[in-house]
């Protein structure tokens, strides 16, 4: 009964370069997501995805890349990491849009 | 811009006591009201949610008041005990408002024994 799988779970990164985060669900949810979350600003999206093959900006997404090629898999791709996306990263899933949402352990992403 | 504005950024209660926290919406589109917990480490998990076709809400001890005139609504938390004590989010979503969820800030709460 695993949820939402995040990994990995710590990273740190040098200015430039580029990595994807991994996240996985197994509860056949259609509504996946990934928020940052930073101290006092509470969680903001970056890109969601209603369904496979389907993704969309949400209201930080520059920098992150999303693709959704199958219902349970949703990595973040961050182009060309950057000091200002060091952040906690968490990916969320739920079965449609605005119903429980089930969010993962988070990434604690540090670039330098 | 921050559209769900939530107060306070800290509260510190008594164990049995009544925690509240308060939050306020710009859009209107929203008609999803979810409050969140996260303890430390986590990832946040869902506590209770609204609609506005109803004022209040409760399970348990936790209870949501909406006002939707005002464009607020809160958590109350009735007999805080430590185990409580958390990062509590507000949120808000709309079927109609295109895409996102928008949280508030969070709010840390610690019940003393």
């Amino acid at each position: 009964n695993a949820g939402v799988t995040q990994t990995p779970k710590f990273q740190v990164l040098k200015t430039g370069q580029s990595m994807t985060l991994q996240c996985a669900q197994d509860m056949n949810h259609e509504y996946m997501s990934w928020y940052r979350q930073d101290p006092g600003m509470g969680l903001r999206l970056i890109h969601y995805s209603v369904g496979a093959g389907i993704t969309d900006q949400g209201e930080v997404p520059n920098g992150y890349n999303v693709s959704r090629s199958t219902t349970e898999d949703f990595p973040l791709r961050l182009l060309s990491a950057a000091p200002s996306q060091t952040s906690v990263y968490f990916c969320a899933s739920s079965y449609r849009q605005y119903t429980e949402a089930f969010f993962g352990q988070g990434t604690r992403l540090t670039v330098v | 811009q921050q559209q769900v504005k939530q107060s306070p950024q800290s509260l510190i209660v008594q164990k049995g006591g009544i925690s509240i926290i308060n939050c306020a919406y710009e859009n209107t589109a929203f008609d999803y009201f979810p409050w969140y917990q996260q303890f430390p480490g986590k990832g946040p998990a869902l506590l209770i949610a609204i609609r506005p076709d109803v004022s209040e809400k409760k399970e348990g001890r936790f209870t949501i008041s909406f006002n939707k005139s005002a464009k607020q609504f809160s958590l109350h938390i009735m007999d805080s005990q430590p185990g409580d004590s958390a990062t509590y989010f507000c949120a808000a979503g709309g079927l109609y408002n295109n895409n996102d969820m928008r949280f508030g800030a969070g709010t840390r709460l610690t019940v003393k024994p």
